[in-house]
């Protein structure tokens, strides 16, 4: 079984600073994805972005980019410029990469994330 | 494009109520997802189905869980009967096939419910 371990509870930065967002995981599979999601108050879930496993190149979505290190099971998120917008719940997230459809995502607990103004 | 369509937002109920959560997936997609949420639990995978078939449900926590997809626009999570534990926001995702794998789910608002 997968586990996806979000160690900071709750985040507060300043406007227009850069934040960064950990997350690690623990698997034995080798093939396999992980993702970031956003949860506003509205609590309608948003991906935010998302790595594939086999890919050493780290993704970047705008302000959005990930530092993953696969050997450590690390997936951290940064957030640049980060904006009132941005106030959310970040959940990482992981799924497996074999069989021919999906397994579901397993999500850590969050990452209550606050900008202020 | 109308999005995950969830009903009802909130519920309130009283143990040993019976509480029907609907779902309208996003048109033409596949695979539909229910997920739980507490904040001690933080987002459980219950059941997901593809082409209305459901097919992993070892995540549904007992019997008074249940879960249809009688239609490829339509899909009920049943908790019968209710119990206070069973307070929590339930989600439900839908995606396609070509993304789920990259993990592309479309997730609804959640529906509320509380159980007193």
């Amino acid at each position: 079984a997968q586990t996806v371990t979000q160690s900071q509870p709750e985040m507060s930065v300043q406007e227009a600073e850069t934040v960064t967002l950990s997350c690690t995981y623990d698997t034995s599979e080798s093939n396999y994805y992980l993702f970031w999601y956003k949860q506003p108050p509205s609590r309608q879930m948003i991906l935010v972005i998302r790595q594939e496993a086999y890919k050493q190149q780290n993704a970047t979505e705008n302000r959005f980019s990930v530092n993953f290190q696969k050997a450590a099971k690390s997936f951290s998120l940064k957030i640049s410029d980060s904006q009132l917008g941005d106030t959310a719940m970040y959940f990482c997230a992981f799924m497996k990469g074999s069989g021919g459809g999906a397994d579901g995502l397993t999500f850590g607990k969050g990452t209550h994330l606050i900008i202020q103004p | 494009d109308a999005g995950v369509i969830q009903s009802p937002r909130h519920e309130v109920t009283e143990m040993g109520q019976e509480v029907t959560l609907r779902c309208k997936p996003i048109s033409g997609h596949d695979y539909l997802f229910w997920y739980r949420q507490t904040m001690m639990r933080g987002l459980e995978l219950l059941i997901y189905f593809n082409n209305n078939v459901p097919i992993d449900d070892s995540g549904m926590p007992e019997d008074r869980f249940s879960a249809k997809m009688p239609n490829a626009s339509f899909s009920t999570l049943k908790i019968q009967p209710s119990e206070p534990r069973d307070s929590a926001v339930y989600f439900c995702a839908s995606s396609l096939a070509r993304k789920v794998i990259g993990g592309e789910l479309f997730f609804g608002e959640g529906s509320r419910l509380t159980v007193l």
